[in-house]
This record gives structure tokens, sequence and C-alpha cells, in this order.
């Protein structure tokens, strides 16, 4: 059972659209990271938001928590092709005090052309 | 170095045959762990660390999956008996606390002929 659905799974723009990727579930986060992997790196980390309707930015990222901590979302504007990479969600749950151990989505992987 | 480190980055190995993965984590992260990549997938939990001791093998797929972490830094991951569908990315990733943010390691890409 995929806890985490990402959509788009694939994604092609051009340079200077901008876009929006989704990342949904039916159960409850106590945090939700989003990663950027490039092929042969591990991701990266680029925010963790915590709160409901939490909204974070950076740069032309934007990214936002749902009220009821199931889903995010994030908004990228202007895109580059620096910008190319699979976007990975991964949520967290609370565990007896620890929210290490992380679920995933697919990703949704960008592509950026110039 | 500054990041996680892992090797072999790449490894191939015929079916049935013993692996052994290895990661360095960052200096003075007390928490690591271990995740599988493959096509399709998306990562997969496997184990994690906190010092030497794993309390969740959990996400291990079967008995064939072993670690161990010795002297609270360099961690094995063991794969015995491969099979076909063990072929992935295995990444690590460590932290400075247990629900301090993962920073995650390149990867040691098996393939299993």
């Amino acid at each position: 059972t995929q806890l985490l659905e990402q959509s788009p799974q694939f994604l092609s723009i051009q340079e200077g659209e901008n876009l929006t990727v989704y990342c949904n579930s039916s159960s409850v986060f106590s945090s939700l990271q989003w990663y950027r992997q490039e092929p042969g790196e591990g991701p990266v980390l680029l925010v963790t938001v915590v709160t409901g309707g939490e909204v974070k930015k950076l740069k032309r990222l934007t990214f936002q928590f749902g009220d009821a901590r199931k889903d995010s979302s994030l908004h990228i504007t202007a895109a580059q092709p620096g910008d190319t990479g699979l976007y990975l969600c991964a949520g967290a749950k609370n565990s007896g005090g620890s929210n290490y151990k992380l679920t995933f989505g697919k990703g949704t992987l960008l592509t950026v052309n110039p | 170095g500054a990041g996680v480190s892992q090797s072999p980055s790449n490894k191939v190995t015929e079916k049935g045959k013993d692996v052994e993965l290895r990661c360095d984590p960052i200096s003075g992260h007390t928490a690591l762990y271990w995740y599988r990549q493959s096509l399709g997938q998306g990562l997969e939990f496997l184990i994690y660390f906190q010092g030497n001791s794993a309390p969740d093998k959990s996400g291990l797929p079967s008995d064939r999956f072993s670690a161990e972490r010795t002297g609270g830094s360099v961690s094995t991951l063991t794969i015995q008996r491969t099979q076909q569908e063990d072929s992935a990315v295995y990444l690590c990733a460590s932290s400075w606390d247990l629900n301090q943010p993962q920073h995650f390691g390149d990867g040691t890409r098996l393939s299993i002929l």
C-alpha cells in the first residue's frame, strides 16, 4: 500500500513556466519533507513542514502543508533547467515520541527544457 | 569528507552470492538509516541504528538481510544468497539525532545477474 501518492509522476516543461507537484495521503503525518534527487546521487532535503497550513518559501520554490496534515504541494515559479530532478515527498509519523521513520512517495520526475 | 560516504558505488554480482555494503556517516551523527530504492517503488525504509543498537529492524525484507554498526560510526548492510529482486540502489542516511533531518549518501547500485 502506497501511503503517499505523488502527482504527476512525470513533468516536462519549458524554462520560465510555473508548475505544481502534489503529495497526497489519507494518513496524518507529524511532519512532511521534500527532497530533490539527481541521477546517481542521494536525495537532498529541501524543506520540512510541521504545522497544518504552513507555507515555506525557498527562493522560487513554495511548499505548503495541508490544514489536516495529510497532503502537501510544491510550487516552482519560473522553472529553470537547474530545477531538473526527481522530487520526493516523505512523511513522518510520531511513534512513541519518535518520527524518524519516513514514508516516501514514488516521486515526480521534472525535466525543464532550455 | 563532510557527507555520508557509501561504498562501493556500484556492485554487480551473481545470484546466490553474499554482498556487503558499507556506510560511513557524517562524523558525530548518532542515528544511521538504511533505505532501498527500486525502480518505480520509491524509497523503502529498511533499518535504523541509534548508536550501535538497531531498535527497529521492521523494514528488512527477509532474514537474508542483516546490518550492524560498530563504534557508533560505520555500518555494514549484508545480503546473503542474493536474489534478482534484491537489485536496487541502497541508500544510507545519518542524522545528528533521531527526529533530526536525515542526510543521504549517494547510494550503492546493486545489480544481481
